[in-house]
């Protein structure tokens, strides 16, 4: 059975503070997708990054970057100079191929950036 | 550019009742899912869709059911609300697999 897990439930930093949220997932299939979605304090979830199995390039966008590690089944997710409007719950979500394409999600992690 | 559209965006039941979450997405998209958050879970999949006339459970299927007569529309219904209901939904669809969801903005539900 699939399995996200995002072991951190909150993160508290300042304002400029690197951050990295940790994406730990289980799987059997040897073909999936990868995905972070942000939720904002509005309710809405924004996707943010997706990544497919055959591809462990890192991925830098503006101040976001992504650690793909499948040797360590990871996904990790860095904020470079924090802001305050980066505050929301960030969720890791795993899929895989076959049939129902369905996404299983990690439980969030919430992050707080204080000015 | 309204993508997927969910109404109500909120609603309180009492128990018992029924109603139908709707969501109609203009994207001409495949694959639509309900999803539903819990507080301080991530989301659960409830009922999915790979087309017209197609449906699926998911993980939480129990006390829902869908349908999808057409492209655009995939309602949710609850027939018999109860207080473990109580729960923010979405609605989400994509056009090929494993491409990003798009996500409606959410039904909040409380059931009292």
């Amino acid at each position: 059975a699939q399995k996200v897990t995002q072991a951190q439930t909150e993160i508290s930093v300042v304002e400029k503070e690197d951050v990295t949220l940790d994406c730990v997932y289980e799987t059997r299939d040897t073909t999936y997708y990868l995905f972070w979605y942000k939720q904002p304090p509005s309710g809405e979830l924004v996707f943010l990054i997706r990544r497919n199995s055959f591809d462990e390039q890192n991925e830098i966008s503006g101040r976001y970057s992504w650690n793909f590690q499948k040797s360590t089944s990871s996904f990790n997710f860095t904020i470079t100079a924090s802001q305050v409007v980066d505050s929301a719950v960030y969720f890791c979500a795993l899929s895989d191929i076959r049939g129902s394409e369905k996404l299983v999600f990690g439980k969030g992690t919430k992050l707080t950036v204080n000015p | 550019n309204a993508g997927v559209t969910q109404t109500p965006k909120f609603r309180i039941l009492k128990i018992g009742q029924s109603m139908t979450l709707q969501c109609t997405q203009d994207m001409n998209h495949n694959y639509m899912y309900w999803y539903r958050q819990d507080p301080g879970m991530g989301l659960k999949l409830i009922y999915y869709s790979v087309g017209a006339g197609i449906t699926d459970k998911g993980e939480v299927p129990n006390g829902y059911n869908v349908s999808r007569s057409t492209t655009e529309d995939f309602p949710l219904r609850l027939e018999l609300a109860a207080p473990s209901q109580t729960s923010v939904y979405f609605c989400a669809s994509t056009q090929v697999s494993n491409q990003p969801q798009h996500f409606g903005d959410g039904t909040r539900l409380s059931i009292l």
